[in-house]
């Protein structure tokens, strides 16, 4: 069975600083893979999406992440956080064979803490 | 509507009571999902519709958990007999196709039994 592992459920950056996000999934079939965060009191956003192609995508507000299939990876970076990047984070997994693309499975999400 | 709506935003709920929970998807969205999320958990996929139909509902936890979409649109997720396990946030989700379309989330209904 397919799951998604997240390093860290709190991480905590000085604004400005790097943010890396750590997720590792496990599946015998290839992934879409996903992150989403999460506001205070909002629905998740999607942040970004990799299906197939350029293995490093790039999503809004400054970040991005790397599919590394030989690590079964897909960290989440961003070069200088904001204050207004404080959320949690979440890393998701579908099946690209699968037949409902919206069936994801979740990691437990990284809250990210910005500090002045 | 602007976006996907969740109704009510919070349901105390006594053990052993029924209880409905409502999404408004956003209007023309194909595809509505439903998914659960205990506290500091990931969220966990419950069941899947394409318009009215319930193509998947693999992620129910139980057979006191029922979901309809009668008219492909509004949807309704119901709890016969609530325990305190199904205390938790319930997310709405929907999309436009059914293919690897961007999933819109609702602000959720935070569920707890007592």
């Amino acid at each position: 069975a397919q799951s998604v592992t997240q390093l860290g459920s709190h991480v905590s950056v000085s604004e400005g600083a790097l943010v890396l996000l750590r997720c590792n999934y496990s599946s015998s079939v290839p992934p879409y893979l996903f992150w989403y965060v999460q506001y205070p009191n909002q629905g998740l956003q999607l942040l970004l999406k990799y299906t197939t192609g350029a293995t490093l995508v790039k999503g809004i507000n400054g970040f991005e992440a790397e599919f590394k299939k030989s690590e079964t990876s897909f960290h989440l970076t961003k070069p200088s956080a904001h204050m207004s990047d404080a959320a949690e984070y979440f890393c998701a997994y579908t099946n690209a064979g699968g037949t409902s693309y919206g069936k994801l499975t979740f990691g437990q999400g990284t809250i990210l803490t910005v500090h002045p | 509507g602007a976006g996907v709506s969740q109704s009510p935003r919070y349901k105390v709920a006594k053990r052993g009571q029924d209880v409905a929970l409502r999404c408004d998807p956003i209007s023309g969205h194909v595809s509505l999902f439903w998914y659960q999320q205990a506290l500091g958990q990931g969220p966990e996929f419950l069941t899947y519709f394409q318009n009215e139909a319930q193509l998947d509902k693999s992620g129910l936890p139980s057979d006191r958990f029922f979901a309809e979409r009668p008219e492909g649109s509004v949807s309704t997720l119901k709890i016969q007999r609530t325990q305190q396990e199904d205390s938790a946030v319930y997310l709405c989700a929907s999309s436009s196709g059914t293919g690897l379309g961007k999933l819109f989330f609702g602000s959720g209904t935070q569920l707890s039994v007592l």
